[in-house]
């Protein structure tokens, strides 16, 4: 079955770097864009990044343009989010999840989530 | 970047009740339109897209409705298991955004 697994979290100081992983599993990763959303504690989702099938593509919201970056590797199913310079407002929950039909028109809804990992900004 | 409202941001309900959720886009969004279930400590799960195209495995008592700028989730008979927060999401393009949710909680 579909399975995306987040690792990486933890806790991180104000201003520190940190990378977030996604291992894919039970479909073709390659064939599917992939998403970053976050939820804050006790917030609504928030979407952070997308990265389209091979790569080639990066989208972000404004809050995080120039600090985060989505890849991915196809070879290994994975998919990372590198965060620099992290602020309190980071902290939250990151989920990557899959999107069904992201193509030349944009992207789509979200089919298949992980668990999420949890980030904490905190000196 | 589009912008989405959801109404009301808390419900209550009892079981067996018909509870409708509406959401707004700030532009037109066409039917590019999603609903997420989530539970305490869970991950969203996928309930309709498309507006009205139910994912597999979701029970017909959900359903959704709209077009433009307007669109609603509906549960025709409320079930013990549908006590959960919604969100709404566009997808017009390739960056989409949420609604910020609705609390469905027991009466």
């Amino acid at each position: 079955q579909v399975q995306l697994v987040e690792s990486g979290g933890g806790v991180v100081q104000p201003g520190r770097s940190l990378r977030l992983f996604c291992a894919a599993s039970g479909f073709n990763f390659s064939d599917y864009a992939i998403h970053w959303v976050r939820q804050r504690p006790g917030q609504g989702l928030e979407w952070v990044a997308v990265i389209s099938k091979d790569g080639s593509d990066k989208f972000y919201e404004d809050p995080v343009k120039g600090r985060f970056t989505v890849s991915r590797d196809n070879s290994r199913d994975r998919l990372y989010l590198q965060m620099h310079n992290v602020r309190a407002a980071d902290t939250a929950v990151y989920y990557c999840a899959r999107d069904r039909h992201y193509d030349d028109n944009g992207s789509s809804f979200l089919d298949s989530w992980g668990q999420g990992a949890l980030v904490s900004v905190s000196s | 970047d589009i912008q989405m409202t959801q109404s009301p941001s808390t419900l209550s309900a009892s079981v067996g009740d018909r509870v409708t959720i509406t959401c707004r886009a700030s532009q037109d969004i066409s039917s590019w339109l999603a609903w997420y279930q989530q539970k305490p400590g869970k991950a969203p799960e996928l309930l309709i897209y498309k507006t009205s195209s139910l994912e597999s495995g979701v029970p017909s008592r959900f359903s959704g409705s709209g077009s433009g700028t307007e669109f609603t989730l509906t549960i025709s008979s409320l079930q013990p298991d549908d006590f959960a927060t919604y969100y709404c999401q566009q997808y017009k393009s390739y960056v989409i955004t949420f609604g910020q949710g609705t609390r469905l909680e027991i009466k």
